[in-house]
């Protein structure tokens, strides 16, 4: 009963690198979301997708892209890490509705040096 | 937009006492609305849920009312344990949209 599964659970970069968090759900969930938590700030939408091939933007989404090729995986990419993209990135999955419950990862604590 | 506010933390509490955390929020119709609480080193989970004006939601001892009239949410326990120490999030939602969350609250209980 894996849920959803975030990939790493800890990354430091340096400014400039790139990297591609992962996130796969095992629950055919049609939607899931990317969202960085910061102190105080609560969780912020990057980006989302309601179904394989369809994406759109959230939020927060400068400096992020992603991609939904299947209905189990949705990886976030960093295209060039800066200092204010230091943050606890969460991956989310639901099935259709928010009413139903969104089932989230145990996230990736990112640093950007 | 859709906004949520909540009252900022750390509250604390000893354990048995009465907890209340406040749960505001702007929004265009009629949004659904949740309560999550995230323990450390855990990703958000859902506590409990409203989705119309009036419906109380509740859940391990938790309650929340949905009151349209105020735009609230309060989330309530009659008696804290000591395992309730977590941050909680209060969000609403448009059905089928995302969420929008509030900036959390840090509940931390004493024994």
């Amino acid at each position: 009963n894996a849920g959803v599964t975030q990939t790493p659970k800890f990354q430091v970069l340096k400014t400039g690198q790139s990297m591609t968090l992962q996130c796969a759900q095992d629950m055919n969930h049609e939607y899931m979301s990317w969202y960085r938590q910061d102190p105080g700030m609560g969780l912020r939408l990057i980006h989302y997708s309601v179904g394989a091939g369809i994406t759109d933007q959230g939020e927060v989404p400068n400096g992020y892209n992603v991609s939904r090729s299947t209905t189990e995986d949705f990886p976030l990419r960093l295209l060039s890490a800066a200092p204010s993209q230091t943050s606890v990135y969460f991956c989310a999955s639901s099935p259709g509705t928010s009413l139903l419950g969104t089932f989230f990862g145990q996230g990736t604590r990112l640093t950007v040096v | 937009g859709d906004s949520v506010t909540q009252m900022e933390g750390p509250v604390t509490l000893s354990e048995e006492a009465f907890l209340t955390i406040n749960c505001t929020y702007t929004a265009t119709g009629y949004p659904s609305l949740f309560w999550y609480v995230q323990y450390p080193g855990e990703g958000l989970q859902l506590l409990l849920k409203a989705t119309k004006a009036d419906d109380k939601g509740s859940n391990k001892g938790f309650e929340a009312t949905y009151r349209k009239e105020t735009t609230s949410f309060h989330l309530e326990k009659g008696s804290v344990q000591v395992s309730d120490s977590a941050v909680y999030f209060c969000a609403l939602s448009h059905a089928g949209n995302m969420l929008t969350f509030g900036g959390g609250t840090r509940l931390m209980v004493k024994p």
